[in-house]
């Protein structure tokens, strides 16, 4: 079956634009999550989203920071104002909750530079 | 509080010779889930092996196995006849009571032929 993916898969901004980030999981998965990984780094977490409600966004970074999910399924990662440190690879994984070992899978992410 | 340590940035292994990826865990969650993960030069993360934190038996997914000890907090991955093709990073990631990965800083393996 289809695997996570994401859109666009690169994007390049000027310092101080608005950019979108999106993610299609894989279908029937309930949880939803964004990770960050910046150069040579492991990943950072952002954001998860059980459902079109999310109970942790404990790792988004700053208030520039925002990301919605709507009909259980497609989400939106939006991050205003960006700066030269928001640059990194963005990564969406999707997990089922019943049962088994919740292992998230991961789409392709996208990369993300600011001039 | 979670934390994964990963000691060793870069490792280079003779092909077809067994290697061991070191993990070491920190948690105050009595049941958890480890997991390893690989990332080819392409990028995509890809699922390799999961431990949880009640499993008695070590797992083990064809040429991959995970040296569970609950006691030393550590969750090492072998490998085992390596193969050319197992030239990525590799990163250890633990769930805990909230469903989110907490990862390590990685390892880059190189097999060598």
């Amino acid at each position: 079956g289809a695997g996570v993916s994401q859109s666009p898969s690169n994007k390049v901004t000027e310092k101080g634009k608005d950019v979108e980030l999106r993610c299609d999981p894989i279908s029937g998965h309930t949880a939803l999550y964004w990770y960050r990984q910046s150069l040579g780094q492991g990943l950072e977490f952002l954001i998860y989203f059980q459902g079109n409600s999310a109970p942790d966004k404990s790792g988004l970074p700053s208030d520039r920071f925002s990301a919605e999910r709507t009909g259980g399924s497609v989400s939106t990662l939006t991050i205003q104002r960006t700066q030269q440190e928001d640059s990194a690879v963005y990564l969406c994984a999707s997990s089922p909750i019943e049962g088994g070992t919740y292992e998230q899978y991961f789409g392709p992410g996208t990369r993300l530079t600011v001039t | 509080a979670q934390k994964i340590t990963q000691t060793q940035p870069g490792m280079f292994v003779q092909e077809k010779e067994a290697v061991t990826l070191d993990c070491t865990y920190d948690t105050s969650d009595q049941s958890y889930g480890l997991f390893w993960y690989k990332q080819p030069s392409s990028g995509e993360m890809i699922f390799l092996i999961y431990q949880g934190s009640y499993d008695e038996q070590n797992a083990t997914e064809g040429r991959y196995s995970l040296n569970f000890q609950k006691a030393r907090k550590s969750a090492n991955l072998v490998i085992s006849a390596s193969q050319l093709g197992d030239s990525a990073m590799y990163f250890c990631a633990m769930r805990g009571s909230t469903w989110k990965l907490t990862f390590g800083t990685g390892t880059r393996l190189t097999i060598i032929p």
